[in-house]
């Protein structure tokens, strides 16, 4: 059975800390992984990872791929008050369908 | 680019109504749609993938006849839940992607809220 499991579920930092969000998964036949921002509405694209080993960065947000450890972290520095929402990761198989994580709750206090 | 429109965005009604919800791509053509649904605190769940001009692809426990999903067109699914009862009431959101190996793009979500 396919399985994302993001840690932690929920997090609380200050403005300008950095945060590292994870998410591991069990998958067959993998394609990619996806990172998505909710806030209060349906989520918003951040990132899709195929290859080990490749940063993608956006801003002050960052995310990279271990296929060998099926892992893949979302790094977030300085964070901002508006960064508050809940991050969820996603991976997509071969048929092309996405098998998403619980989700982290990052709350980022002034 | 890549922009999914849902509507409604809220929807209050009687129990036993049947309620459509309608999902289109704006600036591009999507031969399959997704359907989600998500409770309070809880992530999205796959309720079905729509294929333009053939049936839809349901998951494991949803209800074909409960949940209705037409598509019609390249740009427009639609998912119509029939006679609606309080369980049913979620957050339902689509989302479709422009191309077979590019990433989803979400619409807005429909509240749905069944008395």
């Amino acid at each position: 059975e396919d399985k994302v499991v993001q840690s932690p579920l929920s997090l609380v930092v200050h403005e300008g800390d950095t945060v590292t969000l994870n998410c591991s998964y069990e998958v067959t036949n993998f394609r990619s992984l996806l990172w998505y921002k909710q806030e209060k509405k349906a989520p918003t694209f951040l990132f899709m990872l195929t290859s080990s080993g490749i940063e993608k960065k956006s801003g002050r947000l960052s995310s990279i791929l271990d296929k060998k450890e099926l892992f893949s972290i979302l790094n977030i520095t300085a964070t901002q008050t508006g960064d508050s929402a809940v991050y969820l990761c996603a991976v997509s198989p071969f048929d092309n369908d996405m098998r998403f994580g619980a989700g982290t709750r990052l709350t980022v206090k002034p | 680019g890549a922009v999914v429109s849902q509507h409604p965005s809220r929807v209050i009604c009687k129990s036993g109504t049947s309620v459509k919800i309608e999902c289109r791509s704006l600036d591009f053509q999507a031969t399959t749609m997704f359907w989600y649904r998500q409770f309070p605190k809880q992530s999205l769940m796959l309720m079905a993938t729509s294929n333009e001009g053939s049936k839809a692809t349901y998951e494991q426990g949803v209800e074909k006849d409960k949940f209705l999903i037409n598509h019609a067109s390249l740009t427009l699914s639609t998912l119509t839940v029939t006679s609606a009862h309080p369980e049913d009431s979620s957050f339902y959101i689509c989302s479709a992607r422009p191309g077979q190996f590019q990433p989803q793009h979400f619409g807005d979500g429909t509240r749905l809220s069944i008395l």
